[in-house]
């Protein structure tokens, strides 16, 4: 089973700092990276798959890169709604994994 | 508009069985695999299981495998759980994710619906 570790576990932010979160998988992934926003009370929503394709109506704001087995995830300019948990996933290898995740807070 | 609505889920007693519910609409649901993610109280994401298109094909986490069986029917537009042998531990808020590629699969989940909470509890 492949293990994604994510930090920092927490990340202190005002709105309009950038944002760099990390996913770092035990054994490639290639590309077959994702990353999920979920606020409070509410499901997860995919922001990136692949490591880099923005999926449909998230904004510019939101990035990904990396392959093998470091990833990050950036947010260039915090918004109000942007302070969430972001989980990555991956689809390389069975069975589909998470990592922890990290959380971005108001700071 | 895409919708995902689960039900069934509730408080049940440790081996007791439960069967979940995912009612779709806004899609066309038979073109498309679909999954079950949970994650337990204040807890990350775990992957449970997957299904394909006319549900001739399933994978299942190690952690249920032999006591959940998901299934659909297409004509209903419905996805379902059915969990048996529950164990303290499966207690978790239990998502049905439609797979974001269409016909074949890339396993990434979008969207979600809201969740549905199974507690195990005696």
């Amino acid at each position: 089973e492949i293990l994604l570790t994510q930090s920092p576990a927490t990340l202190s932010l005002s709105p309009g700092e950038r944002a760099t979160l990390s996913c770092r998988a035990s054994q490639s992934v290639s590309s077959y990276l994702a990353w999920y926003q979920q606020k409070p009370g509410q499901a997860p929503r995919l922001l990136i798959y692949d490591a880099s394709n923005r999926a449909t109506g998230i904004p510019a704001r939101f990035s990904g890169r990396g392959s093998g087995t470091d990833f990050t995830l950036t947010i260039s300019s915090l918004e109000p709604e942007d302070f969430a948990v972001y989980y990555c996933q991956q689809r390389n290898n069975w069975p589909l994994t998470f990592g922890g995740g990290t959380k971005v807070e108001i700071k | 508009e895409v919708q995902l609505v689960e039900s069934g889920g509730g408080l049940v007693q440790p081996g007791g069985s439960l069967r979940l519910s995912c009612a779709v609409s806004g899609f066309t649901f038979s073109s498309y695999w679909m999954h079950w993610v949970r994650q337990a109280p204040g807890k990350g994401l775990v992957w449970v299981s997957r299904i394909n298109s006319d549900g001739s094909s399933t994978s299942y986490a190690d952690s249920v495998k032999g006591r959940f069986t998901i299934s659909r029917d297409n004509a209903k537009n419905t996805l379902y759980l059915q969990m048996n042998s529950l164990r303290a531990e499966d207690t978790a808020v239990y998502y049905c994710a439609r797979d974001l590629g269409v016909p074949v699969a890339k396993n990434w989940f979008d969207p979600w619906g809201q969740g549905t909470l199974v507690t195990v509890s005696s």
